[in-house]
């Protein structure tokens, strides 16, 4: 089973503009953490925030963790075309060293 | 520096039919884990293997079992596919166990099942 869902499911933007992903999850958490995958590939590692970390910062990504509503958002700020992808979110469902993820959004970044 | 491959790219079996998926670790990584992506669907965690044994195992049917070899590469094998094995399997790799760790994941071998 799923633990984490996604938010939007699908999402289509213009680029340069902001892109908000939302993920919402069931159990106590050690760490989050998101991936990206291009066209049904491999999933490419993005960010981990610990669930004593609040909010964390890699580059045009900027990733927010709120225990209390168990839930994290993935903001990507000044999209680009090449951003388009899906995303996922995973946790480590309390301490087990397996990832759980959500559907995904699938981004879309138009020229 | 090499990542974490896979092979075959792609496979298609009937039902009824064994098959094996293989999986090399990036360099340095000790640690497998295996995962099934149905499509539309998020990935879900078949097993994990470390210093050649499972560790971990999610809820998956025994048809579904693995090895992992010396050299720290691993196998996946599902036997009497069922169309409903069809999807993409994807192999992680990372270092250890036992701790929060970020898992590599090679581009993945698509498996249809007619």
């Amino acid at each position: 089973s799923q633990q984490g869902e996604e938010d939007p499911q699908a999402l289509s933007i213009q680029e340069g503009e902001n892109a908000t992903m939302n993920c919402s999850y069931k159990t106590s958490i050690n760490n989050l953490q998101w991936y990206r995958q291009n066209s049904g590939r491999g999933l490419v590692h993005l960010i981990l925030i610990r669930s004593n970390e609040r909010e964390k910062h890699s580059g045009r990504l900027r990733v927010t963790l709120d225990t209390s509503k168990k839930s994290s958002s993935l903001l990507i700020t000044a999209s680009r075309a090449a951003d388009t992808a899906s995303y996922f979110c995973a946790t480590d469902g309390g301490g087990s060293e397996k990832l759980v993820f959500g559907k995904g959004t699938k981004l879309t970044v138009n020229p | 520096d090499a990542g974490v491959t896979q092979s075959p790219t792609h496979l298609i079996k009937t039902r009824g039919q064994q098959v094996t998926l293989r999986c090399s670790p990036k360099s340095g990584h000790d640690t497998v884990s295996w995962y099934q992506q149905a499509l539309g669907q998020g990935p879900q965690f078949i097993f994990q293997y470390y210093e050649e044994e499972e560790r971990q195992r999610g809820n998956f049917p025994d048809r579904f079992s693995g090895h992992q070899f010396p050299n720290y590469s691993s196998e996946l094998n599902v036997n009497a596919l069922l169309l409903g094995d069809s999807a993409l399997y994807l192999c992680a790799s990372s270092l250890g166990v036992g701790r929060i760790r970020e898992q590599f994941f090679g581009p993945g071998t698509r498996l249809t099942v007619l």
